[in-house]
């Protein structure tokens, strides 16, 4: 059974990088021909898309965070990692990473992380 | 960029049919997934590619996509049913993906 797992502290001061990893069992990111990615809910919000990628290289990422947003993997670990540059109070919020349903980044996420909540406060 | 409008809030009586709507520009042209949250808990994939079901998910939920306005239907509903619903899809036009606000289902 595929196992999504996020981790990384749980405040952040405010213009500095927020990073978060998501350690995955029961598959392998480099050989599942899936997309994978992070999502995020601020608290009382709805879900807004970070952005996801394929282990091969190919990424995409909401426009609005764009410039502020990294995802990077690990194969070795099977993990992959988000860094959220120069993070504000409004990116205080529930961190998901997920994993798509199949090898098309306009695939919806099948299996989610339970979620691991950062706060952006000095 | 790409907008899905989603109704704040859909009420309905236990054993009837909810229907949550997501309209957006053309979106009988896009592929429709919808999301159920529960809370405290990660979103669950409910229906995607507009009408298919994940392998767990009851029949009694559906989905349909004609025309301007997307439609997640429950049947049957039950207590267990209330949550927020959020619709998704990916906007080719920008290359991402675009949720709609949610959709919170109240079972009287």
């Amino acid at each position: 059974q595929l196992q999504l797992q996020e981790s990384g502290p749980g405040l952040v001061k405010p213009s500095e990088t927020l990073s978060l990893t998501c350690t995955v069992s029961g598959g392998s990111i480099s050989s599942s021909g899936y997309y994978w990615g992070w999502i995020r809910q601020p608290p009382g919000k709805g879900l807004e898309w970070i952005g996801s990628f394929y282990y091969s290289g190919s990424t995409y990422h909401n426009p609005s965070l764009k410039s502020r947003v990294t995802i990077s993997v690990d194969t070795s670990k099977n993990q992959f990692s988000l860094r959220l540059s120069s993070v504000t109070a409004a990116d205080t919020a529930m961190y998901y990473c997920a994993r798509h349903v199949d090898s098309g980044a306009y695939s919806p996420q099948h299996y989610w992380g339970q979620g691991t909540l950062v706060t952006v406060s000095s | 960029s790409y907008v899905l409008t989603q109704p704040p809030s859909v009420s309905v009586a236990p054993g009837t049919t909810a229907r949550i709507t997501c309209g957006g520009n053309n979106i009988g042209s896009k592929s429709v997934h919808w999301y159920q949250q529960k809370p405290g808990q990660a979103p669950v994939l409910v229906i995607y590619y507009d009408t298919d079901r994940p392998s767990g998910i009851p029949e009694r939920f559906s989905g349909s996509n004609p025309g301007n306005t997307a439609t997640l239907t429950i049947n049957r509903v039950e207590a267990g049913d209330e949550a927020d619903y959020y619709c998704q899809v990916w906007d080719s036009s920008s290359d991402h993906v675009v949720f709609g606000g949610g959709t919170k289902l109240t079972v009287l």
